[in-house]
């Protein structure tokens, strides 16, 4: 399977605890996002990756979050000091660089903390 | 403030029937995407489109970006339910990298 790997798929939690995911994106591809979803709604953008460099970040990303991309290839995201709020599917997307390349999503982890 | 929406929210039709789904909004982008999304996965690309003006068609289903690149549609004909899902636009400001995704639209087709 050559798309875009989450895992793990789910993830439950106790408030307070720390939680770490990770994305493998597609190989060729060099640009690599992380989005979150809540229930009935659509995605929302919280950071992006150009190779290694995280060229963007979102106000909903709070400092409790930290995303990281050390060598290029896979990613990962680090919620500490988890909150109900944070309960949602985290989903992870690569593209290649060129302008207007469609986004190729993965199936998410889904984070519920109790 | 909804940079993108969608309507309807929900869709509920019979096997067969035709339904037009809106994406609509203020601002101009340099492209959109079409995504459906099922329970428990992540959303699956279906189209982009870059040109304003432009259709494209897939087996039953019909995109269409606006003139001016501020709105689309999606128009399903004989509607299945293989169909049914979460359909969600997505669109890429000019300068911008990330994707703007619209509020959904949940289809159900009924056999």
């Amino acid at each position: 399977d050559t798309g875009v790997s989450q895992n793990p798929r789910h993830k439950i939690t106790k408030r307070g605890q720390n939680v770490t995911f990770r994305c493998d994106p597609i190989s060729e591809h060099n640009r690599l996002y992380w989005y979150r979803q809540t229930l009935g709604q659509g995605p929302e953008f919280l950071t992006y990756f150009q190779n290694e460099a995280q060229l963007e970040k979102s106000r909903l990303l709070s400092d409790r979050f930290s995303a990281e991309r050390p060598k290029g290839s896979f990613s990962t995201l680090e919620i500490q000091r988890t909150e109900q709020g944070d309960s949602a599917m985290y989903l992870c997307a690569s593209s290649t660089r060129q302008t207007d390349q469609p986004q190729h999503f993965g199936d998410g982890t889904r984070l519920s903390i109790l | 403030t909804q940079l993108l929406e969608q309507s309807p929210q929900f869709l509920s039709i019979q096997e067969g029937e035709n339904l037009t789904v809106y994406c609509n909004s203020s601002s101009v982008f340099s492209s959109l995407q079409w995504y459906r999304q099922e329970p428990g996965e992540g959303p699956v690309l279906l189209v982009t489109v870059v040109t304003g003006g432009e259709v494209k068609k897939l087996k039953r289903l019909t995109f269409q970006f606006g003139d001016a690149r501020k709105d689309s549609s999606l128009h399903i004909t004989a509607a299945q339910p293989g169909d049914t899902g979460l359909y969600l636009c997505a669109g890429v400001l000019f300068s911008y990298d990330k994707l703007i995704f619209g509020t959904g639209t949940r289809l159900q087709v009924f056999p």
